[in-house]
């Protein structure tokens, strides 16, 4: 699987977006970009995932580039609840459907 | 169930000891995954089943460390001869299609 490269932290005003970024310059023509989250000891919590289209859901919005070396997670309107640590994973369905975890971005939202 | 239940939640073995973790995913998931996590670490893959059938075990750090999923549903991690260095949180995900993950709340494995 393609590797990802996140900043390591990273603050946030509350009732701010919240831009993640994520670069990706070695992901395949069938490697999918997922995004999870794990707040404190939780376990992961999935948050969204795309191709080569832009996604959005009730938690994010994803936007991938066009030569998809790179995304951004959005969380239009962070809160409390959104301080977390957020992975940004490359996926091949293919091969598995492993998800390997890297270091993440600790965020912290800030009121 | 409603989510992914693991059991138990905590559990404390001395060294040498043999220990069995439960993980029951949500009801219909193909697929059922293994992870194991350290303090401030990301979770790291141990395996995964497709139905009962183990796709991949690539990430069992070694012999001691075994998985089924006799029936396709219900899977058990079991550890043998467990060492202080195997305390860690253990976690099980299931997945319907390979796509989005529910992970359970974990096993908290303290060896000592």
């Amino acid at each position: 699987d393609a590797k990802t490269t996140q900043p390591p932290s990273m603050d946030c005003a509350e009732g701010r977006a919240a831009n993640l970024p994520c670069n990706h310059s070695t992901i395949s023509g069938n490697e999918y970009v997922y995004w999870y989250r794990q707040i404190h000891s939780q376990g992961p919590q999935y948050i969204i995932h795309g191709l080569k289209n832009n996604e959005t859901n009730e938690m994010a919005s994803l936007i991938i580039t066009e030569d998809r070396k790179s995304s951004t997670l959005i969380l239009p309107h962070a809160t409390l609840r959104d301080t977390a640590v957020y992975y940004c994973i490359v996926m091949s369905k293919a091969a598995g459907n492993k998800l390997t975890f890297g270091g993440g971005t600790r965020v912290l939202v800030k009121p | 169930g409603a989510g992914v239940s693991q059991s138990p939640r905590y559990k404390v073995t001395k060294r040498g000891q043999d220990v069995a973790l439960r993980c029951d995913p949500i009801s219909g998931h193909v697929s059922l995954y293994w992870y194991r996590q350290a303090l401030g670490q990301g979770p790291e893959f141990l395996t995964y089943f497709n139905y009962e059938a183990q796709q991949d075990k690539s990430g069992l750090p070694n012999d001691r460390f075994s998985a089924e999923r006799p029936e396709g549903s219900i899977s058990t991690l079991t550890i043998q001869r467990t060492e202080q260095r195997d305390s860690a949180m253990y976690r099980c995900a299931s997945s319907l299609d390979g796509g989005g993950y529910t992970f359970g709340s974990g096993t908290r494995l303290t060896v000592v």
